[in-house]
């Protein structure tokens, strides 16, 4: 199975602040790759596909990169609205894994 | 607009079964592959298995195999996931969700409790 390195699993920053994530694939996974954001109990919701392809109607403060192995996800200016929990997930190979997650709190 | 409903969770003791349901709506059901989704209390997400859309093609991550059976009817638009055996390690919310690589569309979960 492919291993998916997701860092940090928490980040506390401030409202405005330039927020990076990033995952690392244990093998090359072309840019299968896709970012999800989850709020306290409800459901993820995909934000980014293919590494970085902006799902329609997602703030353009978010935004992804890389491909092979390694991968970031940014969100350029931080809003309180934005206080979840990140996921990277890919799906070159059956079974898709996910990234352990990263928490992401105001400062 | 697409709507993905899970039903069937609950509390089973182990070694028991259940079958979850999930009932999709907003979308051509048979036209996409579909996928269950668990996330243990306070953990991450874990993929469990997926199914193409005439049924013909199925997987599963190994710690189900054997154990879970995923279905689908597509004239009910109906997504379903037999589980057997279950052990305490399965308890999870278990979301049904439309996959296309990325999993685009996620129901809200149902919550399965495996206890004695």
């Amino acid at each position: 199975d492919i291993q998916m390195t997701q860092s940090p699993s928490s980040l506390s920053a401030s409202v405005g602040d330039r927020v990076t994530i990033t995952c690392q694939a244990s093998q090359d996974i072309s840019n299968y790759l896709n970012w999800y954001q989850q709020k306290p109990g409800k459901a993820p919701k995909l934000l980014i596909y293919d590494a970085s392809n902006l799902v329609t109607g997602v703030p353009s403060r978010f935004s992804g990169s890389g491909s092979e192995t390694d991968f970031t996800f940014t969100i350029s200016s931080l809003q309180p609205e934005d206080i979840a929990t990140y996921y990277c997930q890919q799906y070159d190979n059956l079974p898709y894994t996910f990234g352990q997650g990263t928490k992401l709190e105001i400062k | 607009e697409v709507q993905l409903v899970e039903s069937g969770g609950g509390l089973v003791q182990p070694g028991g079964s259940l079958r979850l349901s999930c009932a999709a709506s907003g979308f051509t059901f048979s036209s996409y592959w579909m996928t269950w989704v668990r996330q243990a209390p306070g953990k991450g997400l874990e993929w469990v298995a997926n199914i193409k859309q005439d049924g013909s093609e199925k997987y599963y991550v190994d710690s189900v195999k054997g154990r879970f059976t995923i279905s689908r009817d597509n004239a009910k638009n109906s997504l379903y996931l037999q589980m057997n055996s279950l052990r305490a390690e399965d308890t999870a919310v278990y979301y049904c969700a439309r996959d296309r690589g990325q999993v685009d569309y996620w129901g809200q979960g149902t919550l399965v409790t495996v206890s004695s």
